[in-house]
């Protein structure tokens, strides 16, 4: 069974600080999705990863994915109050075909 | 606009009255898949969908049905409705091409009273 830990849960950071959001999964995997989800919102696609090695930016976003490690990492730069939402990683096992297993989400609030 | 649009957005009902939550995308995705929210468990698969007529369990299939008819929509049926599982639902579908991700609906809020 597929399992998938963010790490922390919860974050809370400083305008124009960098940070980084853990995601490890127990099984090998062909992708790796990361999501924000506003409160009271819809989740939103950031980025998709799926090779290993593969890194992807997005203004202050930066992800990253590690297969060999199962891990993948969402890295923030300069941190800014509108980056404040829920981030989740997900992801899907081989040959899983639709089935996509989703972190915990962490909480991320930047205060000014 | 490419879409997943689900309704109702907003559904309170009683226990045991069956129940239809429907989705739908303008997208051509092969691809769809319901998901319920709650607080501390994150987000969990109800059901999946591999294309017209295929289905298959996630990880929380008990209470629910699904039928994929036509490739644009894939309703969630509750055929007795209890409350546990009064959530934050939501629909979503992507293209048989991995390096799209998902396309989630704007979510359906359900309270089983």
């Amino acid at each position: 069974e597929l399992k998938v830990e963010q790490n922390p849960l919860f974050l809370s950071m400083q305008e124009g600080k960098n940070y980084t959001i853990y995601c490890n999964y127990s099984t090998t995997s062909d992708r790796l999705y990361w999501y924000r989800q506003d409160p009271g919102k819809s989740l939103e696609s950031l980025f998709v990863l799926l090779s290993n090695g593969a890194v992807k930016q997005e203004g202050r976003l930066m992800a990253s994915l590690d297969t060999k490690a199962r891990l993948s990492t969402l890295h923030i730069t300069a941190a800014v109050h509108d980056l404040s939402a829920t981030y989740f990683c997900a992801s899907g096992g081989w040959a899983s075909g639709s089935r996509l297993t989703f972190g915990e989400g962490t909480q991320l609030t930047v205060n000014p | 606009e490419a879409q997943v649009t689900q309704n109702p957005r907003y559904l309170i009902t009683v226990t045991g009255k069956k129940l239809t939550v429907t989705c739908s995308q303008n997208m051509n995705h092969e691809y769809m898949s319901w998901y319920r929210q709650d607080p501390g468990l994150g987000l969990r698969q109800i059901y999946y969908s591999m294309n017209v007529e295929v289905t298959d369990k996630g990880d929380v299939p008990e209470g629910y049905k699904v039928s994929r008819k036509e490739k644009r929509n894939f309703p969630l049926i509750l055929e007795s409705p209890s409350p546990n599982q009064t959530s934050l639902y939501f629909c979503a579908s992507r293209s048989g091409d991995r390096v799209y991700g998902y396309t989630f609906g704007s979510g359906t809020r359900l309270t089983v009273v």
